[in-house]
Protein backbone atom coordinates (compact mmCIF):
# COMPACT_ATOMS: atom_id res chain seq x y z
CA UNK A 1 0.00 0.00 0.00
CA UNK A 2 1.27 3.47 -0.26
CA UNK A 3 3.63 5.37 2.66
CA UNK A 4 3.57 8.56 2.86
CA UNK A 5 6.50 10.30 5.02
CA UNK A 6 6.70 14.12 6.16
CA UNK A 7 9.55 16.03 7.50
CA UNK A 8 10.00 18.05 9.13
CA UNK A 9 7.59 16.91 12.57
CA UNK A 10 7.91 20.26 13.70
CA UNK A 11 8.79 23.56 12.66
CA UNK A 12 9.16 27.10 13.86
CA UNK A 13 9.95 30.20 11.58
CA UNK A 14 9.78 33.84 12.57
CA UNK A 15 6.76 35.53 11.42
CA UNK A 16 7.25 36.95 8.25
CA UNK A 17 9.72 34.45 7.06
CA UNK A 18 8.32 31.11 4.51
CA UNK A 19 8.10 27.53 5.96
CA UNK A 20 8.37 24.51 3.43
CA UNK A 21 7.04 21.11 4.31
CA UNK A 22 7.88 18.06 2.60
CA UNK A 23 6.41 14.97 1.93
CA UNK A 24 7.16 11.87 -0.24
CA UNK A 25 5.00 9.12 -1.24
CA UNK A 26 5.90 5.45 -2.13
CA UNK A 27 2.58 4.45 -4.59
CA UNK A 28 3.61 5.66 -8.26
CA UNK A 29 -0.01 5.31 -9.05
CA UNK A 30 -0.72 8.42 -6.66
CA UNK A 31 -2.26 11.10 -8.40
CA UNK A 32 -4.03 13.21 -5.77
CA UNK A 33 -2.23 15.24 -2.65
CA UNK A 34 -4.47 17.58 -0.62
CA UNK A 35 -2.68 19.34 2.56
CA UNK A 36 -4.81 19.57 5.62
CA UNK A 37 -4.24 22.56 8.61
CA UNK A 38 -5.43 21.21 11.86
CA UNK A 39 -5.70 23.75 15.16
CA UNK A 40 -5.38 22.63 18.12
CA UNK A 41 -8.63 20.72 19.14
CA UNK A 42 -10.60 21.22 15.60
CA UNK A 43 -11.17 19.16 12.40
CA UNK A 44 -8.56 18.67 10.05
CA UNK A 45 -9.49 21.37 6.92
CA UNK A 46 -8.40 21.42 3.48
CA UNK A 47 -5.84 24.38 2.49
CA UNK A 48 -4.99 23.13 -0.99
CA UNK A 49 -4.38 20.12 -3.18
CA UNK A 50 -2.70 19.32 -6.26
CA UNK A 51 -3.58 16.74 -8.68
CA UNK A 52 -0.87 14.85 -10.67
CA UNK A 53 -1.01 16.83 -14.28
CA UNK A 54 0.20 19.88 -13.07
CA UNK A 55 3.35 20.50 -11.14
CA UNK A 56 2.91 23.24 -9.00
CA UNK A 57 -0.33 25.44 -7.78
CA UNK A 58 -0.88 28.64 -5.63
CA UNK A 59 -3.04 30.20 -3.18
CA UNK A 60 -2.57 33.60 -2.30
CA UNK A 61 0.46 32.60 0.59
CA UNK A 62 0.20 28.79 -0.17
CA UNK A 63 1.77 27.28 -2.55
CA UNK A 64 2.48 23.10 -3.45
CA UNK A 65 4.98 21.86 -5.91
CA UNK A 66 4.90 18.24 -6.89
CA UNK A 67 7.44 16.17 -8.97
CA UNK A 68 6.27 12.86 -10.09
CA UNK A 69 9.46 11.84 -10.77
CA UNK A 70 11.05 12.08 -7.69
CA UNK A 71 7.62 11.28 -5.98
CA UNK A 72 7.66 14.06 -3.49
CA UNK A 73 5.35 16.93 -2.77
CA UNK A 74 6.09 20.25 -0.73
CA UNK A 75 3.89 22.83 0.80
CA UNK A 76 5.30 26.46 0.84
CA UNK A 77 4.08 29.15 3.41
CA UNK A 78 5.01 32.61 2.51
CA UNK A 79 4.86 36.18 4.56
CA UNK A 80 3.52 33.43 7.30
CA UNK A 81 1.54 35.13 9.86
CA UNK A 82 0.23 33.54 13.74
CA UNK A 83 -2.43 32.26 12.55
CA UNK A 84 -0.66 29.95 10.42
CA UNK A 85 0.24 28.26 13.68
CA UNK A 86 -1.02 24.65 13.21
CA UNK A 87 -0.25 21.59 12.80
CA UNK A 88 -0.35 20.62 8.40
CA UNK A 89 -1.05 17.27 7.47
CA UNK A 90 -0.29 15.87 3.51
CA UNK A 91 -2.04 12.87 2.23
CA UNK A 92 -1.85 11.35 -1.02
CA UNK A 93 -4.29 8.30 -2.71
CA UNK A 94 -5.03 7.55 -6.53
CA UNK A 95 -7.70 9.33 -7.20
CA UNK A 96 -9.89 6.95 -10.00
CA UNK A 97 -13.20 9.15 -11.21
CA UNK A 98 -14.31 5.56 -12.83
CA UNK A 99 -13.91 4.20 -8.55
CA UNK A 100 -14.15 7.39 -7.40
CA UNK A 101 -15.54 6.18 -3.72
CA UNK A 102 -12.69 4.02 -3.27
CA UNK A 103 -10.26 6.74 -2.61
CA UNK A 104 -8.21 6.16 0.18
CA UNK A 105 -6.24 8.57 1.87
CA UNK A 106 -2.57 8.18 3.32
CA UNK A 107 -1.82 11.18 5.59
CA UNK A 108 1.70 11.84 6.35
CA UNK A 109 2.76 12.40 10.17
CA UNK A 110 2.20 15.93 10.53
CA UNK A 111 4.27 18.93 11.11
CA UNK A 112 3.83 21.01 13.83
CA UNK A 113 4.31 24.61 12.65
CA UNK A 114 4.82 27.40 15.36
CA UNK A 115 5.01 30.88 13.63
CA UNK A 116 7.49 33.40 16.07
CA UNK A 117 5.62 36.84 16.73
CA UNK B 1 -26.40 22.68 6.33
CA UNK B 2 -24.90 21.26 9.54
CA UNK B 3 -22.04 19.10 7.44
CA UNK B 4 -20.67 16.55 9.04
CA UNK B 5 -21.31 16.19 13.17
CA UNK B 6 -20.06 13.28 15.24
CA UNK B 7 -21.73 11.94 18.45
CA UNK B 8 -20.80 12.14 21.48
CA UNK B 9 -17.51 14.83 21.81
CA UNK B 10 -16.26 12.64 24.28
CA UNK B 11 -16.46 9.78 26.04
CA UNK B 12 -14.82 7.65 28.57
CA UNK B 13 -14.84 4.14 28.23
CA UNK B 14 -13.93 0.99 30.45
CA UNK B 15 -12.37 -1.95 28.80
CA UNK B 16 -14.47 -4.86 27.98
CA UNK B 17 -17.49 -1.95 27.59
CA UNK B 18 -18.93 -1.37 23.92
CA UNK B 19 -19.85 1.88 22.21
CA UNK B 20 -21.16 3.51 18.83
CA UNK B 21 -19.73 6.34 16.97
CA UNK B 22 -22.46 8.27 15.17
CA UNK B 23 -21.27 9.93 12.26
CA UNK B 24 -23.96 12.54 9.89
CA UNK B 25 -24.09 14.20 7.19
CA UNK B 26 -26.41 16.11 5.56
CA UNK B 27 -24.70 17.10 2.17
CA UNK B 28 -26.06 13.95 0.04
CA UNK B 29 -22.62 12.74 0.06
CA UNK B 30 -22.03 9.31 -1.57
CA UNK B 31 -18.95 8.38 0.64
CA UNK B 32 -18.14 8.21 4.02
CA UNK B 33 -15.07 7.29 6.34
CA UNK B 34 -13.97 6.78 9.69
CA UNK B 35 -10.35 7.68 10.80
CA UNK B 36 -8.94 7.54 14.27
CA UNK B 37 -5.81 10.07 15.16
CA UNK B 38 -3.28 9.55 17.50
CA UNK B 39 -0.46 11.29 18.47
CA UNK B 40 2.53 11.38 15.97
CA UNK B 41 0.66 8.80 13.78
CA UNK B 42 -1.35 11.16 11.55
CA UNK B 43 -5.04 9.76 10.35
CA UNK B 44 -5.28 6.41 9.70
CA UNK B 45 -8.50 4.92 7.87
CA UNK B 46 -10.52 2.37 10.06
CA UNK B 47 -13.69 1.61 7.60
CA UNK B 48 -15.36 3.25 4.82
CA UNK B 49 -18.53 2.75 2.66
CA UNK B 50 -19.31 4.07 -0.66
CA UNK B 51 -22.25 3.87 -0.34
CA UNK B 52 -25.88 2.71 1.25
CA UNK B 53 -25.74 -0.67 2.63
CA UNK B 54 -22.12 -0.92 2.01
CA UNK B 55 -18.96 -1.18 4.00
CA UNK B 56 -14.95 -1.85 3.17
CA UNK B 57 -11.75 -1.96 5.85
CA UNK B 58 -9.16 0.58 6.13
CA UNK B 59 -5.86 0.40 6.99
CA UNK B 60 -6.84 -0.42 10.52
CA UNK B 61 -9.82 -2.48 11.24
CA UNK B 62 -9.44 -4.94 13.69
CA UNK B 63 -11.60 -4.44 16.54
CA UNK B 64 -14.35 -2.17 15.09
CA UNK B 65 -17.22 -2.96 12.72
CA UNK B 66 -19.32 -0.05 10.59
CA UNK B 67 -22.88 -0.23 9.05
CA UNK B 68 -24.43 2.22 6.57
CA UNK B 69 -27.61 1.70 6.87
CA UNK B 70 -29.07 5.17 5.39
CA UNK B 71 -27.34 7.49 3.10
CA UNK B 72 -26.37 9.88 5.95
CA UNK B 73 -25.38 8.17 8.88
CA UNK B 74 -22.07 6.16 9.14
CA UNK B 75 -22.11 4.24 12.92
CA UNK B 76 -18.79 3.03 14.24
CA UNK B 77 -19.08 0.14 16.82
CA UNK B 78 -16.26 -0.62 19.62
CA UNK B 79 -17.85 -4.27 20.64
CA UNK B 80 -15.32 -5.13 23.67
CA UNK B 81 -12.91 -1.41 24.09
CA UNK B 82 -9.39 -2.11 24.55
CA UNK B 83 -6.99 1.09 26.10
CA UNK B 84 -5.24 1.08 22.56
CA UNK B 85 -8.39 2.03 21.01
CA UNK B 86 -7.91 5.25 22.96
CA UNK B 87 -7.62 8.35 20.32
CA UNK B 88 -9.74 10.86 18.61
CA UNK B 89 -11.80 9.81 15.89
CA UNK B 90 -12.74 11.72 13.00
CA UNK B 91 -15.87 10.88 10.56
CA UNK B 92 -15.18 12.46 6.86
CA UNK B 93 -17.95 12.26 3.82
CA UNK B 94 -16.61 13.12 0.07
CA UNK B 95 -19.65 14.05 -2.74
CA UNK B 96 -20.17 12.00 -5.46
CA UNK B 97 -19.93 14.05 -8.48
CA UNK B 98 -16.72 13.70 -9.96
CA UNK B 99 -15.88 16.60 -11.31
CA UNK B 100 -12.40 16.93 -9.99
CA UNK B 101 -13.20 19.82 -7.30
CA UNK B 102 -14.12 17.12 -4.54
CA UNK B 103 -12.26 16.39 -1.68
CA UNK B 104 -13.19 14.93 1.37
CA UNK B 105 -15.34 16.98 4.52
CA UNK B 106 -14.33 16.12 8.36
CA UNK B 107 -16.54 16.13 11.48
CA UNK B 108 -15.05 17.61 14.65
CA UNK B 109 -14.15 14.44 16.47
CA UNK B 110 -14.83 12.21 18.54
CA UNK B 111 -12.33 12.13 21.61
CA UNK B 112 -12.58 8.51 23.36
CA UNK B 113 -10.43 7.14 26.55
CA UNK B 114 -10.58 3.42 27.49
CA UNK B 115 -9.77 2.63 30.92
Amino acid sequence: GENVEQHPSTLSVQEGDSAVIKCTYSDSASNYFPWYKQELGKRPQLIIDIRSNVGEKKDQRIAVTLNKTAKHFSLHITETQPEDSAVYFCAASVRDISNFGNEKLTFGTGTRLTIIP
Amino acid sequence: NAGVTQTPKFRVLKTGQSMTLLCAQDMNHEYMYWYRQDPGMGLRLIHYSVGEGTTAKGEVPDGYNVSRLKKQNFLLGLESAAPSQTSVYFCASLPSLAGGRETQYFGPGTRLLVL
